[in-house]
């Protein structure tokens, strides 16, 4: 496909499991960023993948959350032992390497924690 | 990366200019404005950049004054469907080494009939 992926478009969890969440970005973008959106509240940046580089983790807020991306394409974001405030629409998007700034977000993972 | 402040909420009315002003007192020399509009249940979606005077295109304009510390946004003639959230944000310059993209609050637009 032409734009960047997320998958599932939907999960409903019960609280202390853990989920995955997985991001198809757009072949040839070397920038991948993980971002977290609670209802009616703007983008809060959980991760960002630049290349071969180390990740920039700082966005991430405990240790029960971790990403990764493979072969410098599918990144797939783990919640460890989820909580209720882990309920969010969690938004993938891709960019152009290096640094352009323009990036192209997917539909987003709507994670409800019961 | 420079912080960037914009108002909350503003409404207009189809066929009206909406101008959306953003303030970034601490912008770096190489440092570019960028603008996204986010629809309800979808993720942004970049709508222009710009680093200095005056940038158009086909959806919008971008106005950034001398001294770059603050930008407007102009949507002309909106019509119903920019009822959107816009987002000002500051860095993440073009080509030089690679930064992450943090957004603010974000200004929500209702346009009414």
């Amino acid at each position: 496909g032409a734009g960047v992926s997320q998958s599932p478009s939907n999960k409903v969890t019960e609280k202390g499991k853990d989920v995955e969440l997985r991001c198809d970005p757009i072949s040839g973008h070397t920038a991948l960023y993980w971002y977290r959106q609670s209802l009616g509240q703007g983008l809060e940046f959980l991760i960002y993948f630049q290349g071969n580089s180390a990740p920039d983790k700082s966005g991430l807020p405990s240790d029960r959350f971790s990403a990764e991306r493979t072969g410098g394409s599918v990144s797939t974001l783990t919640i460890q032992r989820t909580q209720q405030e882990d309920s969010a629409v969690y938004l993938c998007a891709s960019s152009l390497d290096p640094g352009v700034t323009e990036a192209f977000f997917g539909q987003g993972t709507r994670l409800t924690v019961v | 990366l420079a912080k960037t402040t914009q108002p909350i909420s503003m409404d207009s009315y189809e066929g009206q200019e909406v101008n959306i002003t953003c303030s970034h007192n601490n912008i770096a020399t190489n440092d570019y404005i960028t603008w996204y509009q986010q629809f309800p249940s979808q993720g942004p979606r970049f709508i222009i950049q710009g680093y200095k005077t005056k940038v158009t295109n086909e959806v919008a304009s971008l106005f950034i004054p001398a001294d770059r510390k603050s930008s407007t946004l102009s949507l002309p003639r909106v019509s119903l469907s920019d009822t959107a959230v816009y987002y000002c944000l500051v860095g993440a310059h073009p080509y030089s080494s690679a930064s992450k993209i943090i957004f603010g609050s974000g200004t929500r637009l209702s346009i009414r009939p």
